[in-house]
Order: C-alpha cells, then sequence, then structure tokens
C-alpha cells in the first residue's frame, strides 16, 4: 500500500501566524483528504484535495482559514492560517489506495500543532 | 458531525481475553472499515467489509455488518498488550470517497 510522509511532525506557533503542513505520497493518488482530531476526539474531514480543482471543504471550514494546495498526484499541503488557541489538534492527511475490494485509506503520521 | 457512534468508549481487559468494539452509523454506505491509532499518530487501516458481505476474518480480527441495523462489531481475540490503541469504525457514503470516522473505542490491554 501507499505511504506518505508528513512533516512537520509536531510544532508550536504563537497565535496569529500560519503553518503550512507537508504530505508526499509514494505513489500517484487521485484523491487526498485533510482531517482535524481535536484532542481526545475522533476525526472531522477538513476538506477532499483533488489535483488541478479547489478543494472542496466541509461545513464549518473555509479556504481562508485552511488553504489547500494540491499541485500533483502525489503532494498536497494544508495551511492553518491566522492561527488561535483553538487550532491546536492533530492534521492528519490520507489518500485512498485500493485495498481489500474497496478503497481502504492511508494516513501520514500527523502534525500534532499547539498554539499559545 | 460524526458519522455513528462507538461503543464502549474505553474497554480495558487482560493480555489473552478478548475485546469486542462496536459501531453504528447513519447513512447508507458502500463499505466500512476499522482503523487503529497509537497514541495521536496516524491511523493504520486494519479491515474493510463491504456493504453486502456480513463477516470478515483478518488474523485475530473478526468484523461484522449488519446493514440492517447499521451496525458493525470489531471482535479482537487473544488480545496483546500491543493492541492497546484506539479503534475508529469509518464508512464512505454512498456518492462520497471521503471516510466519516466514529468516535472510537480507547482499548487498553493489561500485560
Amino acid at each position: 500500500s501507499a505511504v506518505i510522509s508528513q512533516k512537520p511532525s509536531r510544532d508550536i506557533c504563537q497565535r496569529g501566524t500560519s503553518l503550512t503542513i507537508q504530505c508526499q505520497v509514494d505513489s500517484q493518488v487521485t484523491m487526498m483528504f485533510w482531517y482535524r482530531q481535536q484532542p481526545g476526539q475522533s476525526l472531522t474531514l477538513i476538506a477532499t484535495a483533488n489535483q488541478g480543482s479547489e478543494a472542496t471543504y466541509e461545513s464549518g471550514f473555509v479556504i481562508d482559514k485552511f488553504p489547500i494546495s494540491r499541485p500533483n498526484l502525489t503532494f498536497s499541503t494544508l495551511t492553518v492560517s491566522n492561527m488561535s488557541p483553538e487550532d491546536s489538534s492533530i492534521y492528519l492527511c490520507s489518500a485512498d489506495t485500493p485495498q481489500g475490494g474497496g478503497y481502504g485509506y492511508t494516513f501520514g503520521s500527523g502534525t500534532r500543532l499547539t498554539v499559545v | 458531525s460524526q458519522q455513528g457512534e462507538e461503543d464502549p468508549q474505553a474497554l480495558s481487559i487482560q493480555e489473552g481475553e478478548n475485546a469486542t468494539m462496536n459501531c453504528s452509523y447513519k447513512t447508507s454506505i458502500n463499505n466500512l472499515q476499522w482503523y487503529r491509532q497509537n497514541s495521536g499518530r496516524g491511523l493504520v487501516h486494519l479491515i474493510l467489509i463491504r456493504s453486502n458481505e456480513r463477516e470478515k476474518h483478518s488474523g485475530r480480527l473478526r468484523v461484522t455488518l449488519d446493514t440492517s441495523k447499521k451496525s458493525s462489531s470489531l471482535l479482537i481475540t487473544a488480545s496483546r498488550a500491543a493492541d492497546t490503541a484506539s479503534y475508529f469504525c469509518a464508512t464512505d457514503r454512498e456518492g462520497r470517497r471521503a471516510l466519516t470516522f466514529g468516535s472510537g473505542t480507547r482499548l487498553q490491554v493489561q500485560p
């Protein structure tokens, strides 16, 4: 199955600044997804990123706050803009890969963001 | 919002015992998947069961799916301390490829 390298693994940032998270996949994938996992919670989908088109955002997430790039079929970035302590979470990227008769998903190792 | 709920929220067992986690979901699905997450790290895909399947096995894992009740269960047999993790069910709704995750079960296996 695919391997996704995600970086940084963690960061501590000042409020009002921005952080860009990168995900590199070792094979071409059609769709990539970005999730947020707040402390002790489950994963919430932020947006779906397709190559060559604008990302599709879920309710409650907007492009100005979470701009996403998908320049090719192996790479994507998520930026968390104008950060506040409420943005402290784990951010995960994932990609769909064929698994077991359907599409299983491979995840990056996550970025643990703390905003102070 | 979450697609579904999992229970129990937390489970503590002894090594060698079996662990059963349940998941409920709300909408029609193409398939249901289970993932493991160790200490807030990335998720690892465990098993996928399609909507037309009722049971699937993979090593010490057994998954069942009841689409009439919109529920699934994950059984881990002969648990080990290394199975300590959070377990999430996830579904991809018809017409969508993105996953929607359940609330998760935190499993603690005592050596």
